[in-house]
Parts: structure tokens; sequence; C-alpha cells
């Protein structure tokens, strides 16, 4: 299994500043045929299912808000989100679809300070 | 657009067997996709249980493949899963989702369902 680890566990950001959510793979998700990395981000709100934010770690999904972007290659991503807003405390998934056997990262709790 | 719903019953009984359903609306489900299921147990994370083609090729993940089948109804438009042998450990949120289908092959989940929360209990 890849196992995907997130860090920090929470987090509390002002309003209008940077939140960065780090995602660790246990092996890489970079496919070499396409150079393309096999890792997606998601949002969950509070009673909510999760939403895909990005794809290809850094693609955003159509109608995202461009404050949220992701980086990152191998086994090591990055989710910032700059000028936070309130919309945006949620809990933040990593995943991986490099192997079938998909998995998630136990996720990121962003809070308001 | 593509939307999901899940349906089934919110309690089953230890032992017993789980069943639910995701009805696909807005799309074919013989297009180009996969069809998911992934569950999340009160305040906990994301675990996924397996994916189902329209013709009926399957992958599970193998910590509950012993217990899990899922299957697709074409002329309904929705896939479904059975998890037996249920224990308090099953005890979740069960969403259903579209697994994307990309040039490379796999994809990512989108959209998913609203949820359908199952309790284990006698």
């Amino acid at each position: 299994d890849i196992v995907m680890t997130q860090s920090p566990d929470s987090l509390a950001v002002s309003l209008g500043e940077r939140a960065t959510i780090n995602c660790k793979s246990s092996q890489s998700v970079l496919y070499s045929s396409d150079n393309k990395n096999y890792l997606a981000w998601y949002q969950q709100k509070p009673g909510q299912p999760p939403k895909l934010l990005i794809y290809w770690a850094s693609t955003r999904e159509s109608g995202v808000p461009d404050r949220f972007s992701g980086s990152g290659s191998g086994t090591d991503f990055t989710l910032t989100i700059n000028s936070l807003q309130a919309e945006d405390v949620a809990v933040y998934y990593c995943q991986q679809f490099y192997s079938t056997l998909y998995t998630f990262g136990p996720g990121t709790k962003l809070e308001i300070k | 657009q593509v939307q999901l719903q899940e349906s089934g019953p919110g309690l089953v009984k230890p032992s017993e067997t789980l069943s639910l359903a995701c009805a696909v609306s807005g799309y074919s489900i013989i297009n180009n996709s996969y069809w998911g299921w992934i569950r999340q147990p009160p305040g906990k994370g994301l675990e996924w249980i397996g994916t189902i083609y329209h013709s009926g090729s399957t992958y599970y993940n193998p910590s509950l493949k012993s217990r899990v089948t899922m299957s697709v109804d074409t002329s309904k438009n929705l896939f479904s899963l059975r998890l037996s042998s249920v224990t308090a450990a099953d005890t979740a949120v069960y969403y259903c989702a579209r697994r994307v289908v990309t040039t490379a092959g796999p994809g990512w989940f989108d959209p998913w369902g609203q949820g359908n929360l199952v309790t284990v209990s006698s």
C-alpha cells in the first residue's frame, strides 16, 4: 500500500493570511511515462462530502478559486491557500491514484485564528 | 451535470449484510468512467472500499475484499455495494463517487454523493 501522511494535523491561520498543508507519500506517485504526479487534493466542510480541488498535484479543478494551489513532485506535496477566507474552514485530504489501491491522507483541519 | 445519490438503510445489525445503492443522474453509467465507494467513520478519515466499471470489472480494498461485492445495473443507471458480516467497526458514512478515467487510465474521485450514514448496532 502507498501510505499517505499529512502535516500538520491541524492549523489555525488568520483571515487574509496563507495556509500551507503538506502531504507525503511512502513511495513516489510520479509516473515516469507521462511525468505526472498521481495525486489529488480534496476539501471537506462539516456535514458535506469531499470536494475535488486539485488533481495531477497542481491542476486546479474548474470553479476552484485561484487562491488554492498545489505543488510538489515524487513523494512530497503542498496545498497552499493564499489570502484565507472564512469559507475555507474545512478538513483537507490528499489522495494518491498511482496505485489502484487508492489511499488518502489522514486529513488536516484548517481553522481561523 | 453528473449527480450521485446514495440510498439504503441507516441501521444494520451486527453479522448482517450492509446494502447500499448509488443512483447516477445526468450521466450514463456506461460512459467511460469507473464508479467507487469510499467510507468515513464518524470523526475519522476516508477509506476507499472499491471501484467498478460498467462491464463489471472490480477493484476492492484488500482489507475488505473478502466481505465486499459491488455490482452495476445499467438499466437503472445505478451501482451497488454489499458488505457482509458487519461489525461496529463498519459504522461510517458511505459515499459513492465517480472515478474519473484519464488518458493515462487512473484518475481522481469527482463528484461525490452526499453520503449515507450506516450504523451497525443491535
